[in-house]
C-alpha cells in the first residue's frame, strides 16, 4: 500500500520548545516538500529536498530545519525560533520526471501543530 | 509569494449544478494544476494542464488555460455531496531552476459546498 504517512495527526508544543514531525514515503520518489498551512489559506513552501543529502528552502524556511538522510524520510523540525508555529503542515513528494517535464505532488495527511 | 489568486472564495451549490471556479496568475508559467482538499485532510492532485495547452477532461471535470489571460477555470459538471471540498490552483513557473523538485505556488482556494 503506497503512500506517504505524517505523525502524528497532533501535536502539542509548548512555547520554547523545538519539535519534530515526521515524513515517510515508500512511493520511491526522489523529491519531497514542506508546506505549511493557516486557516482559510493556500499553501507556503517552507523546504523542499530534490535528493538525498540535499535540500532547500522555500518561502518561508525561518523557524525550520529539515534533513534528508534517507530517500524515504523528510523530517521537519519546528524550532523555538519560529514565532507563530500553530498551522496545519503537509508533507509532499514527487517523481524526478526531467527537465521541464511537469508532474504532480503527493499529499500525506498533515499534523495539526498547536503551541499551548 | 502566492501567485495564484481563486475566486470565488466561497461557492455554495444544489446537488447537480455545474461548479465553477477560477484562478488567475501573474507570471508566465510552464503548467498549472488542479488540487481538492476535504477539511483536515492532505490535497489531492486532480488534473494537470501544460502552458501550450487549451482543455483538459477527466471525468467530471473540466479545466481550461487561457494564457493570455492568465486565467484557469476549473469546472466540476453534475456536481454531489462528495465533491464539498476546497478546491486549489497551483503553478509552476519558469525558469524551472530546480532538476529535480518542482515549486508550486498555491492560490489560497475556493470552498465548495454541494447542498443535498
Amino acid at each position: 500500500d503506497g503512500g506517504i504517512t505524517q505523525s502524528p495527526k497532533y501535536l502539542f508544543r509548548k512555547e520554547g520548545q523545538n519539535v519534530t514531525l515526521s515524513c515517510e514515503q515508500n512511493l520511491n520518489h526522489d523529491a519531497m516538500y514542506w508546506y505549511r498551512q493557516d486557516p482559510g489559506q493556500g499553501l507556503r513552501l517552507i523546504y523542499y529536498s530534490q535528493i538525498v543529502n540535499d535540500f532547500q528552502k522555500g518561502d518561508i524556511a525561518e523557524g525550520y530545519s529539515v534533513s534528508r538522510e534517507k530517500k524515504e524520510s523528510f523530517p521537519l523540525t519546528v524550532t523555538s525560533a519560529q514565532k507563530n508555529p500553530t498551522a496545519f503542515y503537509l508533507c509532499a513528494s514527487s517523481i524526478y520526471g526531467g527537465n521541464w517535464s511537469p508532474y504532480e505532488q503527493f499529499f500525506g495527511p498533515g499534523t495539526r501543530l498547536t503551541v499551548l | 509569494s502566492q501567485q495564484g489568486e481563486e475566486d470565488p472564495q466561497a461557492l455554495s451549490i444544489q446537488e447537480g449544478e455545474n461548479a465553477t471556479m477560477n484562478c488567475s496568475y501573474k507570471t508566465s508559467i510552464n503548467n498549472l494544476q488542479w488540487y481538492r482538499q476535504n477539511s483536515g485532510r492532505g490535497l489531492v492532485h486532480l488534473i494537470l494542464i501544460r502552458s501550450n495547452e487549451r482543455e483538459k477532461h477527466s471525468g467530471r471535470l473540466r479545466v481550461t488555460l487561457d494564457t493570455s489571460k492568465k486565467s484557469s477555470s476549473l469546472l466540476i459538471t453534475a456536481s454531489r455531496a462528495a465533491d464539498t471540498a476546497s478546491y486549489f490552483c497551483a503553478t509552476d513557473s519558469p525558469p524551472s531552476v530546480l532538476q529535480g523538485a518542482q515549486k508550486l505556488v498555491f492560490g489560497q482556494g475556493t470552498r465548495l459546498t454541494i447542498n443535498p
